[in-house]
């Protein structure tokens, strides 16, 4: 059973241009979760996505970002017109849908993408 | 939203214990979580404590819950090199998680 992939582990962008950072969750996971670590901080929640719905995304800045998580394919965090800000990591995790949590309810993380804004 | 605080360094001789702390402030978590990460890599989860319990062993990893000081410390035995890694405590409030800063520890050899 794979883990929670994602892709690409690094993108570079040049300030203005679109990154897009994609997540795969584990199978039979149904819910999708994108973290936001600064250098030297923590992981900030983003959004809390299931699919073809937004549950919470509190924690998106309000202009140029943008999630989905289609019926199909992987979910994506979109950044446009990337800023020198914007580089941090990207992490996505993803959990069992709530009705079958499991006894800790735990989130499993992915790799992370880099994003380096030049 | 929730806060989480770690101290952002700990150094330590291997074969030492180590002993990150953490407090928080919401008190309706059902859960608290130690995870680990290494350079370059995701999170991974260490342990967990449940709300109701003060302390939780698990191999060399012990987790003690302070509920009253809103104090959570994950204590490492016999502290290896491999251990060297950046810890994150985190709290969960429904489906949100919040983390601390996380700490970074480093292990002499």
């Amino acid at each position: 059973n794979a883990g929670v992939m994602q892709n690409p582990r690094h993108l570079v962008r040049r300030r203005g241009q679109e990154a897009r950072l994609r997540c795969s969750p584990m199978k039979g996971h149904s819910h999708v979760y994108w973290y936001r670590q600064l250098p030297e901080e923590g992981l900030k929640f983003m959004v809390y996505l299931q699919k073809e719905n937004i549950i919470d995304e509190s924690g998106m800045p309000k202009e140029r970002f943008s999630a989905e998580f289609p019926k199909e394919g992987p979910s994506i965090l979109r950044i446009q017109q990337v800023v020198r800000g914007d580089s941090a990591a990207y992490f996505c995790a993803s959990s069992p849908p709530p009705e079958n949590p499991g006894p800790v309810y735990e989130q499993y993380f992915g790799p992370g993408t880099r994003l380096t804004v030049t | 939203g929730e806060d989480v605080e770690q101290s952002l360094f700990l150094s330590v001789r291997e074969g030492d214990s180590s002993v990150i702390n953490c407090t928080y402030t919401d008190s309706s978590s059902t859960y608290l979580y130690w995870y680990k990460q290494e350079p370059g890599a995701g999170l991974q989860l260490l342990t967990y404590i449940f709300s109701n319990m003060d302390m939780k062993q698990d191999q060399r990893l012990t987790v003690l819950l302070n509920k009253k000081d809103k104090h959570l410390s994950l204590r490492i035995a016999d502290t290896q090199t491999g251990d060297s890694a950046i810890y994150f405590c985190a709290e969960r409030d429904f489906n949100k998680f919040y983390f601390g800063s996380g700490t970074k520890l480093n292990v002499k050899p």
